[in-house]
This record gives C-alpha cells, structure tokens and sequence, in this order.
C-alpha cells in the first residue's frame, strides 16, 4: 500500500502563477484534508472533505479551492499565488471517528 | 473553544534518559481524540499514539506512553530509553468526530537528544 501521496514534491511559482496540488490514498477513507505549514509552526487546515462530494473550509481557507474528484482524490488549487502562500502542504486521510490521519509527504512551495 | 497548548517550545535531554512532553487541550466535546505525531527533520509527519477520551488506560505503543489525565486535561507523551533518532519536532493533537473529524494541532515541541 502506497498509503497518501502528494504530488509535486517540490514547486516554485511566480506571484499570479496558479497551480493544483494532487492528492490520493488507497486506504479507502472517506475523510481527506489539506493543511498548511509555515516556518516553526503547527499545521492548520485549509479545506476538508468529510466524504465523496463534500468539501467544507477549515480555518485558513482564503486563496485556495479544492476537489474531491472521487473518493480516492482530493486536489488543492491555487488560483493566484501570492508570497503569503510559500509553505508547506500536507495532505491527510482518515477512516472516521475519533482516530489518527495519516498523512502525505507533503509539497514544498515557494511563491517569489 | 477548542485548543492544544504546548508550552515547551524546545527540550534538550540525555540520550538513554525518559522523557515528558506536555500537552493541555481545552474542549467541551465529550467524545474526542488525542495523538502524537513526530516530524524528523525530513519533513514527514508520523503518527506515534493515540487516546481516546473514552479510554480507561492510558495508551502505549513501544517505547511511547501517553499519560493522560482527563480532569487535569492533560495528554503528556512519555519516551522511555530515549535515542538519537528520537531528536525531531514533537506534535499534540486532538480531533472531533462531532466536527467532521478535524484535527486541530498544537504550536510542537522540538526535542534534541545529546550523545
């Protein structure tokens, strides 16, 4: 099992440029997340989608929009990058419940 | 309002020796999750532990124990024997299955382990 992948690894974008962040887990969950990390920081959540067509904000969700294509997939998009968005992206994935989320290996992304 | 608090921004300690991250967590949920997730300096989030509010026992997994006391609201991660390898950033969470199951992190621990 593969568990959650990210893809790109690593992006650098000019400020204006826009992108999409890809996201897939073969451990048939029905809740899948995206968060942000900045320097020294904890993570915060972007946007969560708590199964197959639902997508909700989380606390940071100004400048992004997201698609959970299938149940396997959940992609992140920045329509206009600006500086402020240089982070680090994880994407995460939990059966339900109470319990842990796995997560991706995260994207790196710089935004000049 | 729901919130992690980790108020040790950063730990040395001996290699060998145990060692108590703590964690406090303000919720009126009654039904929540707590976690432990180490980030090595590769970047990778990986979960160590988890207690459920329900639970009785405190949860072990290795060389990991959450002390976890309830009326205190407290979810503190013990590492036993600690190593080399254990020198990484240190995350408390907690989820709400109420919520959607949304975790909420706090600000992490970095811990340094001295040969």
């Amino acid at each position: 099992n593969a568990g959650v992948t990210q893809t790109p690894k690593f992006q650098v974008l000019k400020t204006g440029q826009s992108m999409t962040l890809q996201c897939a887990q073969d451990m048939n969950h029905n809740s899948m997340y995206w968060y942000r990390q900045d320097p020294g920081m904890g993570l915060r959540l972007i946007y969560y989608s708590a199964s197959e067509g639902t997508t909700d904000k989380g606390e940071v969700p100004n400048g992004y929009n997201v698609s959970r294509l299938n149940k396997r997939e959940f992609s992140l998009r920045l329509e206009s990058a600006a500086p402020s968005q240089t982070s680090v992206y994880f994407c995460a994935s939990q059966t339900g419940g109470p319990y842990e989320q796995y997560f991706g290996p995260g994207t790196r992304l710089t935004v000049t | 309002a729901q919130k992690i608090t980790q108020t040790q921004p950063g730990m040395f300690v001996q290699e060998k020796e145990a060692v108590t991250l703590d964690c406090t967590y303000d919720t009126s949920d009654p039904s929540y999750g707590l976690f432990w997730y180490k980030q090595p300096s590769s970047g990778e989030m990986i979960f160590l532990i988890y207690q459920g509010s329900y639970d009785q026992q405190n949860a072990t997994e290795g060389r990991y124990s959450l002390n976890f006391q309830k009326a205190r609201k407290s979810a503190n991660l013990v590492i036993s024997a600690s190593q080399l390898g254990d020198s990484a950033m240190y995350f408390c969470a907690m989820s709400f299955p109420s919520s959607a199951s949304k975790i909420i992190f706090g600000s992490g621990t970095r811990l340094s382990i001295r040969p």
